[in-house]
């Protein structure tokens, strides 16, 4: 099983809908979890850290279940430069250098 | 964004040749981490530092190298380029309230 599992899409969706993605990570013991975006050919940047009670941050809302070990990103209202692949990533916690454990994304593509 | 800059940005190698790849950042942070993105396997560790002098192998170090002499500099050596080592290069540094990482711009690396 891999250690971050997303699903890769593309999904493809109609401005100004909405759109989940989720992603199931396999260690219990992980603390830090976040979402990256990457735009084609582009760094991953970040886009939200992903706490325990839930967060939003205008159109996108990242929700965490430890029990399920699992994230989800909310996307409201999507915009056209909504389009790119988004990164589930866990921190597992193994010492303190906070080694990454990035899922391979899911794509997104919004459509006029 | 331009705490953190990778030099060259493309290059194109033989096999057999060294290379390598340069990493600044203008933030002293002290953690820096240097990746290899490839289709269907998402962003992969292959060394990171965590001071100068101070590095540690990842999940996918055979074939690499690196040195940090100075808190703003990390190399990427790949002593003997294999055409496996084609490859997306990032290098990140560590920072923010959530240690999240942050990224430079990337290497687009092919070995011939």
């Amino acid at each position: 099983r891999k250690e971050v599992e997303q699903d890769p899409g593309p999904f493809n969706v109609p401005e100004g809908a909405t759109v989940a993605f989720n992603c199931t990570y396999s260690n219990s013991a992980s603390q830090s979890f976040f979402w990256y975006r990457q735009d084609c050919r582009k760094e991953p940047k970040l886009l939200m850290s992903v706490y325990s009670s839930g967060n939003e941050d205008g159109r996108f809302t990242a929700q965490l279940n430890r029990a399920s070990q699992y994230i989800s990103l909310l996307i409201r209202d999507s915009k056209l430069s909504d389009s790119a692949t988004y990164l589930c990533v866990v921190n597992p916690n193994t010492g303190t250098a906070s080694k990454l454990t990035f899922g391979t994304g899911t794509r997104l593509q919004v459509t006029l | 964004d331009a705490g953190i800059t990778q030099s060259p940005r493309h290059k194109v190698t033989e096999t057999g040749t060294p290379v390598t790849l340069r990493c600044h950042q203008t933030e002293n942070h002290r953690y820096m981490y240097w990746y290899r993105q490839d289709p269907g396997h998402g962003l992969r560790l292959i060394h990171y530092s965590y001071g100068v002098k101070d590095t540690d192998k990842g999940e996918v170090s055979d074939g690499y190298s690196v040195s940090r002499s100075k808190t703003e500099d990390f190399l990427l050596t790949l002593e003997s380029a294999t055409s496996s080592q084609t490859s997306v290069y990032f290098c990140a540094m560590r920072g923010g309230v959530s240690n999240e990482q942050f990224f430079g711009p990337g290497t687009r690396l092919t070995v011939l």
